[in-house]
């Protein structure tokens, strides 16, 4: 059962403008939401996290927005850069258990 | 230095074969998973280990066998290896086990079943 889902395999924006990756959750349980970022040949990052009682946090050019009525999340990067391309994982948690989506690959075109 | 290492980076073997995956964190950390990655780029918990005591075993063949020496190790040990256990495989460290807390992942290991 896939609690986690990401629909978009993929991304392409142009450098300096918003990207925006969503995330589609099924259980309404979760008690946090978390990204990561991974490049090719290397692991998963954690790159920023919400608990499920706030709506948005930021963290410099990374904004994610939880919309728990409608089981949504998205992050938002802006500006986007190239060194933004890479596949995003979202994750969800409750207890001590984390469930992935499937990744939305990012390109970030100069 | 890095955080999270596994070994070996890729592993081609034949059907029927047992190998070994391992896994060392330098970073202190309490808590260690097994991830594995399938064709379909799920990215799904196998076991997870809390100062050496298992608190995840998720339904995995028990042709999987993980290992935790002391906290800072966690080895997967899988026997008579099927094709389907073609995947990338990946470590992870948390400082604890709890829902906010932050995975490091190593690079991977990319398993080849032939």
């Amino acid at each position: 059962d896939q609690q986690v889902k990401q629909n978009s395999p993929s991304l392409s924006v142009q450098e300096g403008r918003i990207s925006i990756l969503n995330c589609d959750y099924t259980n309404s349980m979760f008690d946090y939401f978390l990204w990561y970022k991974k490049y090719p040949a290397e692991g998963p990052t954690f790159l920023i996290s919400i608990s499920s009682i706030k709506d948005k946090n930021e963290d410099g050019r990374f904004t994610v927005f939880l919309n728990k009525s409608a089981k949504h999340l998205s992050l938002h990067i802006v500006p986007s850069q190239p060194g933004d391309s890479a596949v995003y994982f979202c994750a969800a948690s409750k207890g001590n258990q984390f469930y992935f989506g499937t990744g939305t690959s990012l390109t970030v075109i100069p | 230095d890095t955080a999270v290492s596994q070994t070996p980076k890729y592993l081609v073997t034949q059907m029927g074969n047992d190998k070994s995956i391992k896994c060392e964190q330098n970073l202190g950390h309490d808590t260690m998973y097994w991830y594995k990655q399938d064709s379909k780029k799920f990215l799904k918990i196998m076991f997870s280990y809390n100062n050496k005591e298992l608190i995840i075993n998720e339904t995995v063949p028990n042709r999987f066998s993980p290992k935790s020496p002391d906290k800072a190790h966690l080895n997967l040990h899988i026997n008579s290896l099927e094709l389907g256990d073609s995947a990338v495989y990946f470590c992870a460290s948390s400082q604890n086990a709890g829902p906010n807390e932050k995975l490091f992942f190593g690079s991977g290991t990319q398993l080849s079943v032939l």
